[in-house]
């Protein structure tokens, strides 16, 4: 199986906060990957896919990019609704795998 | 707008099997997507189980592959997640969702979820 390390497993920012999460993947899955975001009780939500590529009405402030093995997921202004918990997934593999989350907290 | 339902027992005892079933409403389940099951224990995050093509290629998750059976209901435009041999460990949260079109899967629409206990 391919594993996924997110870091950090919790931030805490500020409204209108850069934030910036990383996913390393343990071989290199190109650019196959997606974020999701997670609020409490709720099922998780498309973010983005093919590394970069922003989901159909997805604000403007959240970005992806990499490939190979390194990721990261980027909000660029923090906004309350944000706050939830994050999660990369490779999907180079035939064996699906998430990373364990990231959530993201008020400071 | 496409949407999926899951349904099911929420109380499975232990050594039993799961039965869940996914319900897709607003397209069909023979398009070229696949169709996924994904859980999560609570508190913890998401595991990947399996999906499943119309055409009926199936890809598992090798830690519950000897477990699982995902099959699908063209006529009834479901499909199915069978989950044997249950123990506390299944304990979770079950979420179906489709999967994009192509054989690299990633999840674009989601259910909202089953809780599935495992206790006597």
């Amino acid at each position: 199986d391919i594993q996924m390390t997110q870091s950090p497993s919790t931030l805490s920012a500020s409204v209108g906060d850069r934030v910036t999460i990383t996913c390393r993947a343990s071989q290199s899955i190109y650019y196959y990957l997606a974020w999701y975001q997670q609020k409490p009780g709720k099922a998780p939500n498309l973010l983005i896919y093919k590394a970069s590529t922003l989901e159909s009405g997805v604000p403007s402030r959240f970005s992806g990019s990499g490939s190979g093995t390194e990721f990261t997921l980027t909000i660029s202004s923090l906004q309350p609704d944000d706050f939830a918990t994050y999660y990369c997934q490779q999907y180079d593999s035939t064996s699906r795998t998430f990373g364990q989350g990231t959530k993201v907290e008020i400071k | 707008q496409v949407q999926l339902q899951e349904s099911g027992p929420g109380l499975v005892k232990p050594s039993g099997t799961l039965s869940l079933t996914c319900a897709l409403s607003g397209a069909s389940i023979s398009t070229n997507n696949w169709w996924t099951w994904v859980r999560q224990p609570p508190g913890k995050g998401l595991e990947w189980i399996g999906e499943i093509h119309h055409s009926g290629s199936t890809n598992y998750n090798p830690s519950l592959k000897s477990r699982v059976t995902i099959s699908v209901d063209k006529s009834e435009n479901q499909f199915s997640l069978k989950l044997s041999s249950m123990t506390a460990a299944d304990t979770a949260v079950y979420y179906c969702a489709r999967g994009s079109s192509s054989s690299k899967v990633y999840m674009d629409v989601w259910g909202k979820g089953t809780t599935v206990t495992v206790s006597s």
